[in-house]
């Protein structure tokens, strides 16, 4: 596609419940980036991938967060036993090599997940 | 590790007076730095960038920004600002020959009062 693609745009789940987010990135982009943003505060960063390298997890806030990108494509996030304090909006956005003039990452949309 | 500061939360400027968003930024190398803006219930978009040569950078909406090395500086300067301009604005540094990772600022609200 022409941009950044999540889904759901929109997610309500219950507490203890697993959820999956997927992010379709630009096609020939070779990084891949999660992050959250709550009540339209700052960008907590998660999750960064890189062509075949290992990924960045330094940002996932607990171990009930996952995240695996197949093919060097599409990335889902998977959120277990979901907690109220998850509730957020969730991006995802690519960008290519970094020592590339058109370096500039393109976000998504975002999924907002409501934990009730 | 790299870094971005956006120093204020919040910047209130008139309408029709000149704004300025701050932004400093800690990389090892040469660095690549963006703007980005993210108008209420929308996404990121992005604004601008510096990779190299002229300092001075423009961008969408009549933005620009200049990169100062010695301070280690990308402010965001617009010198007419419109109601439109209220959003939340961020800077992001990237090291494209260390890690390439994206690193983006806190954020900083921008309110254009009439």
């Amino acid at each position: 596609g022409a941009g950044v693609s999540q889904s759901p745009s929109n997610k309500v789940t219950e507490k203890g419940k697993d959820v999956e987010l997927r992010c379709d990135p630009i096609s020939g982009h070779t990084a891949l980036y999660w992050y959250r943003q709550s009540l339209g505060q700052g960008l907590e960063f998660l999750i960064y991938f890189q062509g075949n390298s290992a990924p960045d997890k330094s940002g996932l806030p607990s171990d009930r967060f996952s995240a695996e990108r197949t093919g060097g494509s599409v990335s889902t996030l998977t959120i277990q036993r979901t907690q109220q304090e998850d509730s957020a909006v969730y991006l995802c956005a690519s960008s290519s090599r970094g020592q590339s003039m058109n370096t500039e990452a393109f976000f998504g949309q975002g999924t907002r997940l409501t934990v009730v | 590790a790299q870094s971005v500061a956006q120093p204020e939360d919040q910047v209130n400027v008139a309408e029709g007076n000149p704004l300025t968003v701050k932004c400093t930024y800690s990389v090892s190398g040469n660095p690549y730095l963006f703007w980005y803006v993210q108008y209420p219930n929308r996404g990121l978009q992005f604004l601008l960038k510096y990779i190299t040569g002229d300092n001075l950078v423009k961008g969408s909406y009549g933005f620009e920004a200049e990169f100062n090395k010695s301070q280690t500086s990308f402010h965001l300067k617009k010198p007419s600002a419109l109601v439109s301009d209220s959003a939340l604005y961020f800077c992001a540094v990237r090291d494209p020959f260390g890690n390439e990772k994206l690193t983006f600022g806190t954020g900083t609200r921008l309110t254009i009062i009439p």
